[in-house]
């Protein structure tokens, strides 16, 4: 494997349902994000990550619980979620947090919410 | 505060046709800039990335982007489109903090 991966790329749950989005960075990056791209908005950046700590939460719910337990793996852990949830999650990794550096983007996580 | 505006939520253009994908930015401070493509069903990839070495920047598959100050605009260009360019393009911005600030992205269709 190569490059950033995602795991599931397509999953369907119930409001009560608790589920596990997981990322994976093949590139040897110490910094990983987490985005939300709906239909119709801009992406929206959630939590970022270095060295396996979390440097941002940008206003997220609760009911989105991030995790690093290594700077090669990202999670996120779903539950209660609401159907305006539904979006395309996308992971990213970059070298470091320097502004300079690109992100280099999973293929995402299509999320239905029924 | 910084912002991306992409003009044109869908843009068509005809096989062999001149690609123009227009973005402007707002920022305080010299900005890094970046274009990214979507096919569908996929993540983000980078084309270029301006980084205040040089205004022209060449990218992958033909693109390239010229940074203008006095417009503040970094317009995406490829001379002759090909059917393979269909897809979505997105602008981003990024000039403090860790998020790259994207815009609303602009839906290229390329017809024969």
């Amino acid at each position: 494997e190569t490059g950033v991966t995602q795991t599931p790329r397509h999953l369907v749950m119930g409001m009560t349902n608790k589920k596990s989005l997981k990322c994976e960075q093949h590139l040897g990056h110490n910094a990983m994000y987490w985005y939300k791209q709906s239909a119709k908005k801009p992406l929206e950046l959630m939590f970022v990550y270095s060295l396996e700590e979390r440097v941002e939460n940008n206003s997220v719910p609760s009911r989105f619980s991030p995790e690093c337990p290594n700077s090669s793996h990202l999670f996120l852990h779903l539950h209660t979620l609401q159907p305006e949830d539904s979006a395309l999650y996308l992971c990213a990794s970059s070298p470091s947090l320097a502004l300079s550096y690109e992100q280099y983007f999973g293929p995402g996580t299509r999320l239905t919410v029924t | 505060a910084q912002s991306v505006t992409q003009l044109g939520s869908h843009v068509s253009v005809s096989e062999g046709a001149l690609v123009l994908l227009r973005c402007n930015y707002s920022s305080s401070v010299p900005p890094y800039l970046f274009w990214y493509v979507q096919y569908p069903n996929q993540g983000l990839q980078l084309l270029l990335k301006y980084t205040s070495a040089a205004t022209l920047v060449k990218g992958i598959n033909g693109f390239e982007a010229e940074f203008k100050k006095s417009e503040t605009s970094f317009h995406l260009t490829k001379p002759s489109a090909h059917m393979s360019d269909a897809a979505e393009y997105f602008c981003a911005v990024k000039n403090s903090g860790y998020a790259l600030n994207f815009g609303k992205g602009t839906s290229l269709l390329v017809t024969p």
